[in-house]
């Protein structure tokens, strides 16, 4: 199973900062996504990169995938508490499986 | 997109005794998937539910303690079977539309082992 790991674990801010969270792995992967999940709920899917170097918008939500499609991060400009929560990465490896990170749980205080 | 009910929402369920989670799917799809989710953790596959046949299950996970059924390409069901407290998870189920396109999860079940 390819390994994906994220940084950091945690991250507590106040709110209108900006922040970035990285998903790092050693292997390829086909593309890669980014989920936000709350409290009593499914993960929701954010975005999906394909394209090495890829970089899309989401509001204030700025996503990149590595150029060599190993990486990826996100980063959130003026954070506000709605976006508190657990952002997941994960990356397709074999006919639609998905291997996770450990996810990083941002809580952005008023 | 797609949009997937499960049940139940939650349990509480002594040790031993085993809990059947179904979850449906409003349209039919390639491929479902059963995951993991443990206190603060991240999610974990347990299994690809194949329709018609046998369960394909990751390592570490085996069909006697988590028996998978898909009947139809709408429908599936995971038993956790003989609990322990360990097995107090999240478990969730995902579909994937068809090769290439995106996952989309259900709202998850939440069980606790006493």
């Amino acid at each position: 199973t390819q390994l994906l790991e994220q940084s950091p674990q945690f991250l507590s801010i106040q709110e209108g900062e900006n922040l970035t969270v990285y998903c790092n792995s050693s292997s390829v992967f086909s593309s890669l996504q980014w989920y936000r999940q709350e409290p009593g709920e499914g993960p929701v899917l954010l975005v999906t990169v394909v394209t090495g170097g890829e970089v899309k918008k989401l509001k204030r939500l700025t996503f990149q995938f590595g150029d060599a499609r190993k990486d990826s991060s996100l980063h959130i400009t003026a954070a506000q508490p709605g976006d508190t929560g657990l952002y997941l990465c994960a990356g397709d490896y074999d006919a639609g499986k998905s291997t996770f990170g450990d996810g990083t749980t941002l809580t952005v205080k008023p | 997109s797609a949009v997937i009910s499960q049940k139940p929402s939650r349990d509480i369920c002594q040790r031993g005794t085993s809990l059947t989670i179904q979850c449906q799917v409003d349209s039919q799809v390639t491929m479902m998937f059963w995951y993991r989710q443990q206190p603060g953790q991240s999610l974990t596959l347990i299994a690809t539910a194949n329709q018609g046949s046998e369960a394909t299950y990751e390592s570490g996970f085996v069909i006697d303690k988590f028996p998978i059924s898909r009947p139809n390409l709408t429908f599936s069901t995971l038993t956790v079977s003989n609990m322990s407290p360990e097995d107090s998870s999240i478990y969730l189920c995902s579909v994937v539309l068809a090769i290439g396109y995106e996952q989309y999860f259900g709202p998850g079940t939440r069980l606790t082992v006493t």
